[in-house]
């Protein structure tokens, strides 16, 4: 059974780099499916921020593109999001998930989320 | 404003079989296939629908279809806890990103 966690600060200051890991387990992030992070601000819909592919390979939201990274680590078993100079508009419920490398890259799995809130 | 159009609000009762849309172009639902996710209660989404293939422990009363640029979700038969919020996702190769509708919340009476 795949299981993905996040986990990282739940408070960040304006300005700061806003910083999440995601634990996966009964899968390895080498084999062939993409590793994805997903956000929704609060009241608002799901907003793609950007994925990594088994291989390494990093795709991003346009929109978001200057300030995200997305990194991976096989041997710990765990992906990344780093979001630099983060303001109140990030605020937002923090998803990552897995992508099936197939047509349209549904997801399968997704993880619990976790709340990062912007404040000073 | 949202790459992919869903409707804001669908109700129906219970038993009965109810429609989402998710209208897309031809550069992300005409070419690729669309997954669809619930939510219920701002808890974390669940995977209903992955292009025509059910995810495992998906009642087979959900189904999913496609025409053009348009898809569908078809819920037959539909139960109290179906009641929650529905998003449609694809890639679209003009944005070069994955996008999301904008979510449909789905009332049972």
């Amino acid at each position: 059974q795949v299981q993905l966690q996040e986990s990282g600060p739940g408070l960040v200051k304006p300005s700061e780099t806003l910083s999440l890991t995601c634990a996966v387990s009964g899968y390895s992030i080498s084999s062939d499916y993409y590793w994805g992070w997903i956000r929704q601000p609060p009241g608002k819909g799901l907003d793609w921020i950007g994925s990594i592919s088994q291989s390494g390979d990093t795709y991003y939201n346009p929109s978001l593109k200057s300030r995200v990274a997305i990194s991976g680590d096989t041997s710990k078993k765990q992906f990344s999001l780093k979001l630099t100079s983060v303001t109140a508009a990030d605020t937002a419920v923090y998803y990552c998930a897995r992508h099936l490398s197939s047509s349209g890259y549904p997801i399968d799995y997704w993880g619990q989320g976790t709340l990062v809130t912007v404040s000073p | 404003q949202s790459a992919l159009t869903q409707e804001a609000s669908v109700s129906g009762t219970v038993g009965q079989k109810v429609t989402l849309s998710c209208i897309g172009n031809s550069n992300n639902i005409g070419r690729d296939a669309v997954g669809w996710y619930q939510q219920i209660s701002h808890g974390a989404p669940k995977t209903v629908m992955f292009g025509n293939s059910l995810p495992s422990g998906i009642p087979d009363r959900f189904s999913g279809s496609k025409s053009g640029a348009t898809a569908s979700l078809t819920i037959s038969g539909l139960q109290p806890e179906d009641e929650a919020d529905y998003y449609c996702s694809t890639w679209d190769y003009s944005l070069s990103a994955w996008v999301f509708g904008g979510g449909t919340k789905l009332t049972v009476l």
